[in-house]
């Protein structure tokens, strides 16, 4: 089992420009959820995908926005790129429940110029 | 509010010394809690959880409650301890984890 794997590894982009992460979840994972991690800060929620779905959504704009496939993976999206979108994106993925153990890809580097 | 402090950016010590991560919480109800790690250049893995009361790599954390705390403890550090570590609270839905700032341990020889 390859664990959460995530795509590209680093990227560079410029203001306004928009720009697509993928992940895949751990195998026998259902549900893929989203962290911004800016330098120096702990990870940051995005938001939560299940069953193809928008479970949760964390303190983002619309600009922000994803998408679940029916093989479990995941893409995010980001519109109208800004500087301080520059940051670590990481994928986590679990089994949905409470006190199930969240698992992390090894992110996504995006720098925006 | 959900919430998790982790007062400390940089704890440096010793090997052979004891070691002590701070974490508080704000949380109403009964709260999920993890310790999370980050090695140099590695993914960000899960170190241990309250409810399992396990300790790994030597490492255990204890919930209390009423100081709203989930401190991680080790007897002795060891310098492959050096790391990132993340205190992080799950929220009531499951699955979203708020986190700390996070706490670089430094171990020196």
């Amino acid at each position: 089992d390859a664990g959460v794997t995530q795509s590209p590894t680093h990227l560079i982009k410029t203001r306004g420009q928009q720009v697509t992460l993928r992940c895949s979840p751990k195998s026998g994972h259902d549900t893929v959820s989203w962290y911004q991690q800016a330098l120096g800060q702990g990870p940051q929620f995005i938001f939560q995908y299940y069953e193809e779905e928008e479970r949760q959504r964390g303190n983002f704009p619309d600009r922000f926005s994803g998408h679940q496939f029916p093989n479990y993976s995941s893409e995010l999206n980001v519109n109208a790129l800004l500087l301080g979108d520059s940051a670590l994106y990481l994928c986590a993925s679990s089994r949905l429940g409470r006190g199930n153990t969240i698992y992390f890809g090894e992110g996504s580097w995006l720098t925006v110029v | 509010a959900q919430r998790v402090t982790q007062p400390e950016k940089l704890l440096s010590v010793f090997k052979g010394a004891p070691v002590e991560l701070k974490c508080n919480y704000s949380y109403s109800g009964s709260p999920e809690l993890f310790w999370y790690v980050q090695y140099s250049r590695q993914r960000l893995q899960l170190l241990l959880r309250h409810i399992s009361r396990e300790s790994i790599k030597g490492f255990t954390a204890d919930l209390n409650k009423g100081e709203t705390s989930f401190h991680l403890k080790k007897p002795f550090a060891q310098e492959e301890d050096s790391a990132m570590y993340y205190c992080a609270l799950e929220d009531n839905q499951g699955g979203k984890l708020i986190f700390g700032q996070g706490t670089e341990l430094s171990v020196k020889p």
